[in-house]
């Protein structure tokens, strides 16, 4: 069965320090990966995808994402966090016959000032 | 930017009560989904739509839920007969194909609380 694991429930950095999101996944075959943020009585909202091609994904707001096949993994990583980085952030497989997204657990990152 | 609408934001019923949680999907998508967030627990599927029929459910989409797209524009989730556990929020999803290229889009939610 398709899982996707967040190892870490929260994650803590200083504002301006790099800020790093673990994911890792189990999918069949090539899968699309996501990375979605939710803030505070916010719904979900899209971050960056992976597809196919460079493995490194920039997407919204600063944020990019490394897709690594051998080690199954989709980091979510930001050179340089902000305060208003601080949210839920769920990363999300899906396999490429269309079946539906596999959400992770989420990790919530709090940057401090 | 097109969104995906939900309303209410808030729903407050009362145990065994039946509840309808609405959608406007993005108006050219095809595909419609709902999950679930329990408080403090994971985003959970619950069910895909597609061509007026489910196309796939969860184990958590028993009998008493049901979806219906009942006009041109809306996507419902409607839950029979409400029990506490069914308090969540609950997010409406649309995308424009099955593998979308672009992930799907959520609407904000609604929280549902059921006392």
């Amino acid at each position: 069965a398709q899982s996707v694991a967040q190892p870490e429930d929260q994650v803590n950095v200083a504002e301006g320090n790099p800020l790093t999101v673990k994911c890792t996944y189990s999918v069949s075959g090539n899968p699309y990966l996501f990375w979605y943020v939710q803030y505070p009585n916010r719904g979900l909202q899209f971050l960056l995808k992976y597809i196919t091609g460079d493995n490194l994904v920039k997407g919204s707001y600063g944020f990019e994402a490394e897709f690594n096949k051998s080690q199954t993994s989709f980091h979510l990583k930001k050179p340089s966090a902000l305060v208003s980085d601080s949210a839920l952030y769920f990363c999300a497989a899906q396999d490429n016959y269309g079946q539906n997204f596999v959400f992770g657990p989420g990790t919530r990152l709090s940057v401090l000032p | 930017e097109p969104e995906v609408t939900q309303t209410p934001s808030h729903q407050v019923t009362q145990m065994g009560q039946e509840v309808i949680l609405r959608c406007v999907p993005i108006s050219n998508h095809l595909y419609f989904y709902w999950y679930r967030q329990i408080l403090g627990q994971k985003v959970e599927f619950l069910v895909s739509f597609y061509n007026n029929e489910i196309s796939e459910k969860s184990e958590i989409f028993d009998d008493q839920f049901s979806v219906e797209r009942p006009d041109g524009s809306n996507f419902t989730l409607k839950i029979r007969s409400t029990k506490l556990e069914d308090s969540a929020m609950y997010f409406c999803a649309s995308s424009e194909w099955g593998t979308s290229d672009s992930g799907y889009t959520f609407g904000s939610g609604t929280r549902l609380t059921v006392v």
